[in-house]
Order: C-alpha cells, then sequence, then structure tokens
C-alpha cells in the first residue's frame, strides 16, 4: 500500500525554528510537495522537490532524499501566522496525489 | 485575480435531501478535483477530469457524483447524503495533471457541508 507519515502536532515558539518530517513509501515517485493549510481554509502550495537536496524559498525551505523516502520541511523565524497544518503530498507513478494526514503547528509566543 | 471558486463556504442539508456544490475556474486549467477532508484528516480524493474525461476513485460511493458541463465549472452531486458524509469538500485545478513544479494544484476556499 501507499503511505505518508508526519508527526500530528507540533509546537514551537515564535521567532524559533522548527522542522517537519515527511517520510512515504508509493508506487513510484514523480515529486513531493507541501501544503500550508490554515483552519478551515484550504490548502495553499509551499513547495515542490523531484531531486534531492534542499530548496528554499524566503523563510521555508524543503529538503529531499529520494533514496531515503524522506522530506522535511523548515520554517525559519517563526511568526504566528504560522500554526496551520502542514500537508506532505507524493505524486505516485500514475501521477496521483498521495496525500499525509498533515502535521498541526502550534507557534506559542 | 485567477482563482478558484467554490459555492457556497457553508452547506447545510437534510439527512438524505440531494444537494450539489459548484466550483469554478479562471485558470483555464485542464484539470479538476473534488476531495473530501474530515477533520485532522488528510484530502481523500473522489473523483477528478482531464478536460472532459471522467475518472472515479474505486472507492467513492455511488452517492457522490460529478458533472463538468465545460471547462470553467464542476459540480459535485451528493444524491442521498448521509451523517457520514458531513466534511469540508475541496475543489482544486491544475494545469495538466502531472503535477510538476510549474503546476502545483490551486485548491478553492472549500464548503464545509453539515448533514442535518
Amino acid at each position: 500500500g501507499q503511505n505518508i507519515d508526519q508527526p500530528t502536532e507540533m509546537t514551537a515558539t515564535e521567532g524559533a525554528i522548527v522542522q517537519i518530517n515527511c517520510t512515504y513509501q508509493t508506487s513510484g515517485f514523480n515529486g513531493l510537495f507541501w501544503y500550508q493549510q490554515h483552519a478551515g481554509e484550504a490548502p495553499t502550495f509551499l513547495s515542490y522537490n523531484v531531486l534531492d537536496g534542499l530548496e528554499e524559498k524566503g523563510r521555508f525551505s524543503s529538503f529531499l532524499s529520494r533514496s531515503k523516502g524522506y522530506s522535511y520541511l523548515l520554517l525559519k523565524e517563526l511568526q504566528m501566522k504560522d500554526s496551520a497544518s502542514y500537508l506532505c503530498a507524493v505524486l505516485d507513478s500514475n501521477y496521483q496525489l498521495i496525500w499525509g494526514a498533515g502535521t498541526k503547528l502550534i507557534i506559542k509566543p | 485575480d485567477a482563482m478558484v471558486i467554490q459555492n457556497p463556504r457553508y452547506q447545510v442539508t437534510q439527512f438524505g435531501k440531494p444537494v450539489t456544490l459548484s466550483c469554478s475556474q479562471t485558470l483555464n486549467h485542464n484539470v479538476m478535483y473534488w476531495y473530501q477532508q474530515k477533520s485532522s484528516q488528510a484530502p481523500k480524493l473522489l473523483f477528478h477530469y482531464y478536460d472532459k474525461d471522467f475518472n472515479n476513485e474505486a472507492d467513492t460511493p455511488d452517492n457522490f457524483q460529478s458533472r463538468r458541463p465545460n471547462t470553467s465549472f464542476c459540480f459535485l452531486d451528493i444524491r442521498s447524503p448521509g451523517l457520514g458524509d458531513a466534511a469540508m469538500y475541496l475543489c482544486a485545478t491544475s494545469r495538466d495533471g502531472t503535477g510538476n513544479s510549474n503546476q502545483p494544484q490551486h485548491f478553492g476556499d472549500g464548503t464545509r457541508l453539515s448533514i442535518l
């Protein structure tokens, strides 16, 4: 079966750095997405990785290791507005998006 | 601004009473998706259209139907809603479904469906 694992919930402090991990087991791989979803709202696109390594985009960075079936999302200089769920999703060999259940990130002052 | 629009944001219906959710897009994307998302769970793909080609997920109940009369509009029909169908319904689009970095899925704001 296909499986995406990410922690259910994480807590961090405003101004700090947090790393959200995602491991996956899918039938084929055509890239990995990270989405942000605020409560009661739709997911919004954050990043896409298809090659190994780190992609940096402002305060957010995403890392991929295909051999390990592993990715992380790194958030720096945390702000209260970063409180949200972060969903990892993998595009499988049929170009279907396999979604993780999301990691709820709680930011404390 | 080009976007994906879902109406209404909140929908209340009675147990067993048919309901239709709508989605429109101004992105001119080929692919449109309908997802069901329950609290603290991953979005669950119900079906998608590649242009007019309809693709139903194997585990999508027959109670759920969809129509795409043209490129811009897509509808989700729930013929006889049950209590278990209460959820957020998300519409998304992508340019051609291969999902590379230039073509992530763009989501509407969702419709939260409640069943009385």
